[in-house]
Order: C-alpha cells, then structure tokens, then sequence
C-alpha cells in the first residue's frame, strides 16, 4: 500500500496570510491526526478526524482548524499566520480502532 | 496536563556501544509507540506496546513497557551509524483514538 502523502511539502508565507495543507491516509484508514512540530516544543497534537468528524482537539487556537472528506483525505487550515507558526506540519493515518498511526512526510511551513 | 518525560535529550556513542533510552510519565498509558526520525521527514513507527512489562524486539533493539504501564525504555545493542535520528516515544491515553502525546525526543547519534 502507499504511505501518507502530504502535500505540499515546503511552503512559504508571509504573516497575516492564510494556508491550506493535505494530506492523503493510507488506503483505508479512516482516522487522519495532524500534529505540529517545532524544535521548542516538539510534536504536538492538533487535532483528529474520524468519518468526517472531528474527534479529538488540541490546545490550539481557533485559525488552525480542519475537515475531512468522504474519501478520507484531510485538509488543515491556518488562518492569519503568525511567525510563531513556522513548524512541520505532519499527519498520521490509522485504521479506525487500531493504536498505530503512520506518518507522512510533513509540510514544512515557513512564516516570514 | 499529560507529560511524557524522555530521557536523555542527547546521546553521542561510537560504533558497537549499547545504549538505553527512557521514557516516563505519571499516568497510565492505554498504549505507548517508540518511533524514529530522520530530519525533514515524518516519524516512523517502530514498535507499539500495550500490555504491562511487555517486552519486543526488533532486530538490535529490544522495547520494554513498565508493569504499571507509566514508563518504557528503548535498549539499542550494539549500535550502528544507521541508527542515528531522533527517537520519540509517544502515549495515548484515550484508548484507541488518535491523539498521541510526545515526549521531547532523544537525539542519538553514532559515530563510526
């Protein structure tokens, strides 16, 4: 099977701008997870989708938010973009009652 | 707040030396994954571990979820320069959904 693909993998922006990055499960995952990354705090979680619906939140602020598509594709949203959002962007898919997640290659975002 | 504390930051060892690897936190962990990454690309899942004082192996490196399920640690044997990259350990406690927490990462190093 095809891993998770992300798209686009390098992006830049300037501040105040607004982004959209994708991301494509592994045929048949149901579940895809978005995680941010940056060196001072690591991976941390955003949020995750489910069937369409948004299943568990992190403690994000409400410009970062997401949907999922009836084929299980994802998209994540970042409204007026701050410097501080400059990270890897990554997503994880599973399958829906499973514990493993797996990881595409991130987007890496930067906010000038 | 769920934290999962990992131990040590930095690990800098010559070809063939062992190392161990921790990862430790206050609450019970419905599942824990050791994942491993290189730079500019996504974590990849290296093992998952559910059962209390669960042990697994994979290849050279040997897995290990303490019996009250709040701690783990990675034991590398003999270690390679291909092990190098950065390894995270990662907790879920909502059961089988997908909101993983992270633990700050360990960055090993293997010198030839």
């Amino acid at each position: 099977k095809a891993g998770v693909t992300q798209t686009p993998r390098y992006l830049i922006k300037t501040r105040g701008q607004q982004v959209t990055l994708s991301c494509s499960p592994i045929s048949g995952h149901r579940s895809v997870s978005w995680y941010q990354q940056t060196p001072g705090q690591g991976l941390q979680f955003l949020f995750e989708y489910f069937s369409e619906t948004q299943r568990n939140k992190g403690n994000f602020p409400g410009r970062f938010s997401g949907r999922q598509f009836s084929n299980s594709r994802s998209e994540m949203n970042v409204s007026t973009l701050e410097l501080g959002d400059s990270a890897l962007y990554l997503c994880a898919s599973k399958e829906g009652s499973t514990y493993e997640q797996y990881f595409g290659p991130g987007t890496r975002l930067t906010v000038t | 707040t769920q934290l999962l504390e990992q131990s040590p930051q930095f690990l800098s060892i010559q070809e063939g030396e062992n190392l161990t690897v921790y990862c430790n936190s206050s609450s019970v962990f419905s599942s824990l994954q050791w994942y491993r990454q290189e730079p500019g690309e996504g974590p990849v899942l290296l093992v998952t571990v559910v059962t209390g004082g669960e042990v697994k192996k994979l290849k050279r490196l040997t897995f290990q979820f303490g019996d009250a399920r709040k701690d783990s640690s990675l034991h590398i044997t003999a270690a390679q320069p291909g092990d190098t990259g950065l390894y995270l350990c990662a907790g879920n406690y909502g059961g089988s959904q997908g909101n993983l927490i992270f633990g700050k990462g360990t960055k090993l190093s293997v010198k030839p």
